[in-house]
């Protein structure tokens, strides 16, 4: 009963390096999602997709790329890491229609 | 400036006291709000959702309500218990293409 695992939960950058946050659902959901939450702001979409082999920019989409490799996955790439991307990612979910999101429990980001 | 406003930002209350946080949002069109907890370090959970049509609902120590002509939205914790203690986030739905806007949380903190 995993729901929505997210690797790594911790990760410290050096400006200018890249990684890939890895997302797996294994509830048959349509929908999958990429948020950054930073202190005192709500959480912000950076990508999603709508459904496997489809994704779309979210509110906050520069300097992060995704792969919905297929229904279950779902990365999120950081081509060239900056200190403003310093913050928890969270992956999340939500099958077709009912806007209940299930989230991960969150990659905490730190680029120095 | 952001669709969901959540007051306060945060609260300390002790153990067995009652709490309301409030949500005020400006979506349009509405299609529901959904209340989440978001325990630290950890995924948002949904806690209860309210559609159009719904003035209150509750789960278990939790009660919701919904004024959709003011766009007023609380959530009222009875006898909190130190469990209680966590972000609450409000996020509201939009209709015509279940976009999601977030509120900024509001901390409750349960003292002994």
């Amino acid at each position: 009963n995993a729901g929505v695992t997210q690797t790594p939960k911790f990760q410290v950058l050096k400006t200018g390096q890249s990684m890939t946050l890895q997302c797996a659902q294994d509830m048959n959901h349509n929908s999958m999602y990429w948020y950054r939450q930073d202190p005192g702001m709500g959480l912000r979409l950076i990508y999603y997709s709508a459904s496997e082999g489809t994704t779309d920019k979210g509110e906050v989409p520069n300097g992060y790329n995704v792969s919905r490799l297929n229904k279950r996955e779902f990365s999120l790439r950081l081509e060239s890491a900056a200190p403003s991307q310093t913050s928890v990612y969270f992956c999340a979910s939500n099958p077709v229609g009912t806007g209940e999101l299930f989230f991960g429990e969150g990659s905490r980001l730190t680029v120095l | 400036k952001n669709q969901v406003e959540q007051s306060p930002q945060s609260l300390i209350i002790l153990e067995g006291k009652n709490c309301t946080l409030q949500c005020n949002y400006t979506v349009s069109p509405f299609s529901n709000l959904r209340w989440y907890k978001q325990d630290t370090g950890r995924g948002p959970v949904s806690l209860t959702i309210m559609t159009f049509s719904e003035n209150t609902k509750s789960n278990g120590r939790y009660t919701a309500t919904l004024d959709a002509d003011t766009k007023q939205s609380s959530l009222h914790i009875t006898a909190s218990q130190l469990s209680d203690s966590a972000s609450y986030i409000c996020v509201v739905s939009r209709s015509n293409d279940y976009k999601l806007s977030f509120g900024a949380g509001t901390t409750v903190t349960v003292r002994a």
